[in-house]
This record gives C-alpha cells, structure tokens and sequence, in this order.
C-alpha cells in the first residue's frame, strides 16, 4: 500500500500563470477530496469525488479553479491565471466507501505547496 | 453552516503534565477525527471516534467524544517534547460512511523540557 501520492511538491509560478497539480489516491479508493490550507489555518474543504464524478464543490472555488478525475483513479487541480491569494498548501485525500479496512479514514498526501510571486 | 472551535489555539507545557484540547461544533455528526501535522508536513491521522461516548488512545493520546454536547477532547498524559506539533480535530459531513471534512483552527502544542 503506497499512500496518496501528490505531484509536484512544490511550485512556484508568476501571478497569472495557470498550474496543474496531479494527485494519485491509494488504489482501491473510490474517493478522492482536494483541500487546501493556508498558513496558520485548518484545511478548508475544496470538492471531491466519488469514482470519476464530481459530487461537490465548494463555493470558494472560484471559476478559476477546476478539477478532474477522467477514469476514475488519479485526479488534476488546474488553477488559471493564479492570483497572490492563491498560494497556499493544496492536499489531496482518499478514502474507501467500503466496508473493509478503515472505510471511515481520509488519508492525505503530502501536498504540493504553491508560491505565486 | 457547520463550524468548528478548538481551544486553546497555542499551548505550552511543560514536559511530564498533562493537558487537554477541546473542540466544539456547532451541528450534529457522526464521525470526528483527530489529525496531527508536523511543520510543513501533512496530516497524520490520530483517531475516528464514531459514536456516543466513544474513547481511544494511543499511547500518551485519548481522545473522547460526547455528541449530545457536541464536544470533543484531546488529552495529553505526561506529555514528551515528541508530541509538539499542530492538532486538528474534523468533523464528517456527507452521506455515506465518508464525505467531506470541516476542520478546526487547530492547536499548536509546544512541549518543554
């Protein structure tokens, strides 16, 4: 068992420049959640899906924010023409709706941090 | 809209003593979780507490859940400089036995020797 694997672990980008974060769940979980948390602050839920359908997004993800998880496994964040505001801490998490193992736990990534300059 | 308080905010102890950090919410759950983030690092995960009256520990860590008062807590026992780190406590919302986690502010906790 690998964990949920987070790609890159850092970037730093020039405000409005797009960036795609990648996200790989651990690999019999059908459920995967991006959060992202600023210094200081918890995590603040952003969307999540179960298999490859987007079931919420939070309203502070604004229309430059989108996110993907075409076959159901890995998942994208994009972000477009990224402002100063968006620099902050972004995780990923999985989790299982079944019945084995821990089916209640959120297993997170280690996060990509963005810097926007 | 759920929220999440925990307190205090920022604690510094003494090695050896024991503490404990609360975390309130505002609108019933099922599921509570216990999270501990190292600096610059992710969340690990301490504890699901699931029901009524649950209880669990690891080691110098128990966590309790009283869901009537909506009230969960952290308790430290004699604590190590090994604990310093950020604690939060999330609670669970959503269908099913997953869904989206509303956190806390969280507790830096500072351990002396």
């Amino acid at each position: 068992d690998t964990g949920v694997s987070q790609d890159p672990r850092h970037k730093i980008t020039k405000r409005g420049q797009n960036v795609t974060f990648r996200c790989d769940p651990i690999s019999e979980h059908n459920r995967l959640y991006w959060y992202r948390q600023t210094l200081g602050q918890g995590p603040e839920f952003l969307t999540y899906f179960q298999n490859e359908a987007q079931l919420e997004k939070s309203r502070l993800l604004s229309d430059r924010f989108s996110a993907e998880r075409p076959k159901g496994s890995f998942s994208t964040l994009e972000i477009q023409r990224t402002e100063q505001g968006d620099s902050a801490m972004y995780l990923c998490a999985s989790s299982s709706t079944g019945t084995s193992g821990s089916p209640y736990e959120q297993y997170f990534g280690p996060g990509t941090r963005l810097t926007v300059t | 809209e759920l929220k999440v308080e925990q307190n205090p905010l920022f604690l510094s102890m003494q090695e050896g003593k024991n503490y404990t950090i609360y975390c309130n919410y505002s609108t019933t759950s099922d599921r509570l979780y216990w999270y501990r983030q190292d600096p610059g690092k992710s969340l690990e995960s301490l504890f699901v507490l699931l029901s009524n009256g649950a209880v669990k520990q690891e080691g110098r860590l128990m966590a309790s859940l009283d869901t009537k008062a909506r009230l969960s807590t952290l308790h430290i026992t004699a604590a190590v400089h090994d604990l310093s780190a950020t604690y939060f406590c999330a609670v669970g919302r959503g269908s099913g036995n997953t869904g989206k986690l509303i956190f806390g502010q969280g507790t830096t906790l500072q351990v002396k020797p």
